[in-house]
């Protein structure tokens, strides 16, 4: 079985300063890693993924993510926030099947 | 390419009330998948489908239907519908990738069951 824990309900941020989003995962095998954002009253949209090769990824919006194998993370970064960054966050993983696993979702507040 | 599209966009129904919920994508993908959103619970997986002709259940099947009939279209029914229904449903498609593929969703069909 494969499973994602997002420990934190809500992340509080002032604008300019960096970000983490933490994410852990577990799963059989490789494991194929995402990372969504959600807008008030929108779907989600896909920041970035890790697949293979280097560990540090980057995506949409100045984020960026580091695979780290040895503690089963995939932490979501952002070197200086914005008070638009403010939304849902929600890592997903999928091992061998093509049927992800959501964790629940992070809250994400960035104040001015 | 419009992507994911859902409609309705919003809709409240009595208890008992049927209705579909409707989701066409326009990128020729195979996968398609459906999901419930409620508060601080993340998504749910209600049904998928890996190609037309195809579906199979996921986490939370109970009181729903779907059917697969072409590659664009993944109708979601809802018989009798129960206030647990109550919640935001999402539609998503990926390609032939698996599970290394980026999944697209839908705007989303906020549902109230009265």
């Amino acid at each position: 079985a494969q499973s994602v824990a997002q420990p934190e309900d809500q992340v509080n941020v002032a604008e300019g300063n960096p970000l983490t989003v933490k994410c852990t995962y577990s799963v059989s095998g490789n494991p194929y890693l995402f990372w969504y954002v959600q807008y008030p009253n929108r779907g989600l949209q896909f920041l970035l993924k890790y697949i293979t090769g280097d560990n540090l990824v980057k995506g949409s919006y100045g984020f960026e993510a580091e695979f780290n194998k040895s503690q089963t993370s995939f932490h979501l970064k952002k070197p200086s926030a914005l008070v638009s960054d403010s939304a849902l966050y929600f890592c997903a993983v999928r091992g061998g099947s093509y049927i992800p696993t959501f964790g629940r979702g992070t809250s994400l507040i960035v104040h001015p | 390419n419009a992507g994911v599209t859902q409609t309705p966009k919003f809709r409240i129904l009595k208890i008992g009330q049927s209705m579909t919920l409707q989701c066409t994508q326009d990128m020729n993908h195979n996968y398609m998948y459906w999901y419930r959103q409620d508060p601080g619970m993340g998504l749910k997986l209600i049904y998928y489908s890996v190609g037309a002709g195809i579906t199979d259940k996921g986490e939370v099947p109970n009181g729903y239907n779907v059917s697969r009939s072409t590659t664009e279209d993944f109708p979601l029914r809802l018989e009798l519908a129960a206030p647990s229904q109550t919640s935001v449903y999402f539609c998503a498609s990926n390609g032939l990738a698996g599970a290394a593929d980026t999944q697209y969703f839908g705007p989303g069909t906020r549902l109230t069951v009265l």
